[in-house]
């Protein structure tokens, strides 16, 4: 299984804040990257598709970029609905596995 | 409007087993390059993916647990089935159902489910 690392696994941030959550990949997944927002108890919701391309209806403040192993979110100025769970989850080959998650909360 | 529900038991024993099935609407999953896939999450630990069911009827599977898991679909009723072998308390999970599609880099899951938890215990 291709393992992802998602770094931090925690932050606290302030409205406003531009916010870089990472994820690694334990080999190349050329840009084979997704990113997903999960809101508490709520289901995960599609953010960017093949590490940067922004899935529809999701607001420009939230960028994707890498390829190969290391790949970026960034969230340019956070809002208030940004506070959640971020996973990123590689489609390079099966088990399509998912990062461990990074919880963004409020500072 | 895609939608994906959810459906089976909350509570099974250990050793039983699981069967979820995943009704949808809004697409069809003979359409080429759709498919259904199946994530779990237990309760406040990341998300697990488990199996996939493309239109073609290829599937693939966790291989930590293929052996437990069989994924199917009936295109007729819109539906995908999941089901899971030999339960244990650790699989004690919200499970997800979702919709997604291949694209020229990569498959992504652009719509879920709201999930169902399903609690192992005696």
């Amino acid at each position: 299984d291709i393992q992802m690392t998602q770094s931090p696994s925690s932050l606290s941030a302030s409205v406003g804040d531009r916010v870089t959550i990472t994820c690694r990949a334990s080999q190349s997944i050329r840009s084979y990257l997704n990113w997903y927002q999960q809101k508490p108890g709520k289901a995960p919701k599609l953010l960017i598709r093949a590490a940067s391309s922004l899935q529809s209806g999701v607001p420009s403040r939230f960028s994707g970029s890498g390829s190969g192993t290391d790949f970026t979110l960034t969230i340019s100025s956070l809002q208030p609905e940004d506070f959640a769970t971020y996973y990123c989850q590689q489609s390079y080959n099966t088990p399509q596995t998912f990062g461990q998650g990074t919880k963004v909360e409020i500072k | 409007q895609i939608t994906l529900k959810e459906s089976g038991p909350t509570l099974v024993k250990p050793t039983q087993a699981l069967t979820l099935t995943c009704t949808f609407s809004g697409f069809s999953l003979s359409t080429s390059g759709v498919g259904v896939g199946w994530i779990r999450q237990p309760p406040g630990k990341a998300l697990e993916w488990l199996a996939l069911i493309y239109w073609d009827d290829d599937k693939r599977y966790s291989p930590s647990l293929k052996s437990r898991l069989t994924i199917s679909k009936d295109t007729s009723k819109n539906q995908v089935v999941l089901t899971m072998t030999n339960m244990d308390p650790v699989d004690t999970a919200t499970y997800y159902c979702a919709y997604g599609k291949m694209w020229q880099l990569g498959f992504s899951f652009d719509y879920w489910g709201q999930g169902t938890l399903v609690t192992v215990s005696s």
